[in-house]
Parts: C-alpha cells; sequence; structure tokens
C-alpha cells in the first residue's frame, strides 16, 4: 500500500494563499491517479482535485475553480494543492488520497486550513 | 456535482445487524460498477473498506458486505461490534464527470 505524508496547512486571511504538500513513499505513485478530498468540522466528505499520473489532465470542483491548482512531481513522488483567493467556506482538512477507477484506496493524514481574519 | 443521499444515523446492538443505504441516481450509481464506501472512527483518516460495490479491501472482517439495486447502495455490517461505531461515507463515480461524489455519512452507534 503507498504510504501519503502530508505537509502544509496552517491559518490564514481571507484572501491568502497556502500549499499543502503530499508525499508518497510508493514508485507506483507515478502511475496513480490523485486526488485532494477536503472535511469540514463536523460534515462530510468532499471532492476538491484529481490529476492523472502525467498530470496533464486535472479536474475540480466547481467552487474551486480558478482559485485552487493541483500539481505532481513524479520524480518526487509528490502532489500538491495551491490554494489562492480563499475564502472562509475553504476552512477544512484537506487529505490527498491515490485513485484508482473512482475509488480512493489509499490516504494522507490529512492537513487543517483555516481561513479566517 | 450532487452529493449521494445516506441516511444520517444508524444504531444497533452488538451482535445485530444494520444496513446503511446510499442513493444516487441513473447517471451515478445507477450506471457505474465503481461504488465504494469508507469507514472514519472520530478523528481519524477515512479508511476504504469496500470498493466496485461489493469487494472487501484487503483484511476486512467478512461482517462487512456491499450491494446494489438500481440507484441505491447498500453497506450491511453483521454481527455488530463495539469497534464498527464510526462514520461511513459512501461514494460513487459522478457520471456526467470523471470526479468522485460521497453522501453525506451515516454514524452507526452501537448501544
Amino acid at each position: 500500500e503507498m504510504k501519503l505524508v502530508q505537509s502544509g496547512g496552517g491559518l490564514v486571511q481571507p484572501g491568502g494563499s497556502l500549499r499543502l504538500s503530499c508525499k508518497a513513499d510508493d514508485f507506483t505513485f507515478g502511475h496513480s491517479w490523485m486526488s485532494w478530498v477536503r472535511q469540514a468540522s463536523g460534515k462530510g466528505l468532499e471532492w476538491v482535485a484529481k490529476t492523472n499520473p502525467l498530470g496533464s489532465e486535472k479536474l475540480y470542483l466547481d467552487s474551486v475553480k480558478g482559485r485552487f491548482t493541483i500539481s505532481r512531481d513524479n520524480a518526487e513522488n509528490s502532489l500538491y494543492l495551491d490554494m489562492d483567493s480563499l475564502r472562509a467556506e475553504d476552512t477544512a482538512v484537506y487529505y490527498c488520497a491515490s485513485e484508482f477507477y473512482w475509488c480512493l484506496d489509499n490516504w494522507g493524514q490529512g492537513a487543517l486550513v483555516t481561513v479566517s481574519s | 456535482q450532487s452529493a449521494l443521499t445516506q441516511t444520517a444515523s444508524v444504531s444497533g446492538s452488538p451482535g445485530q445487524s444494520i444496513t446503511i443505504s446510499c442513493t444516487g441516481t441513473s447517471s451515478d450509481i445507477g450506471a457505474s460498477k465503481y461504488v465504494s464506501w469508507y469507514q472514519q472512527h472520530a478523528g481519524k483518516v477515512p479508511k476504504l473498506i469496500i470498493s466496485e460495490v461489493s469487494n472487501r479491501h484487503s483484511g476486512l472482517s467478512s461482517r462487512f458486505s456491499g450491494s446494489k439495486s438500481g440507484n441505491t447502495a447498500s453497506l450491511t455490517i453483521s454481527g455488530l461490534q463495539t469497534e464498527d461505531e464510526a462514520d461511513y461515507y459512501c461514494s460513487s463515480y459522478a457520471g456526467t464527470g470523471n470526479y468522485v461524489i460521497f453522501g453525506g455519512g451515516t454514524r452507526l452507534t452501537v448501544l
């Protein structure tokens, strides 16, 4: 199983930016679709973004389009989520996950993003 | 990007069986074998337990089973144990887009 270790997160003011990182310990990372999923406190899971193994295809939740950018560096076995123009409603724990046929089979430990003044 | 529908909560006693339902549409659950279930204990990371409607993930107890009929998927847990108390989420291929949609989650309480 692929182990995913996340870094980043923290407190940011509305309108600010933040980068989340996710590093895999497995060479299969370069062959895997990867997703970001978030969970607001006390709420359910919400898919945010995904990218194909080459990083050439990127899909986003409508509410984050134009503000969030998913990217990856397969040489570093790393996935990123750059978040700009952050809003209070983006406050959540963000998880990276590997995806196999729309099934999220390996999850990172999560990173808390708090958007508040 | 609409969510799937799950009952908010369900409860059962140790040893009993419970079923959690997840309702979608003919475009997502009804059209796809790619329905998954996740278990999330309080304060923990979600964990995949069922993929492709009924495939138990590695090492999962046979007490857990998944099925689908029409636009509704179901997770059944038999012989309830206290450690089964958790939130359970269904997910499916979205149908109209190449992404995953989740249910709102069901909180299982083992009394």
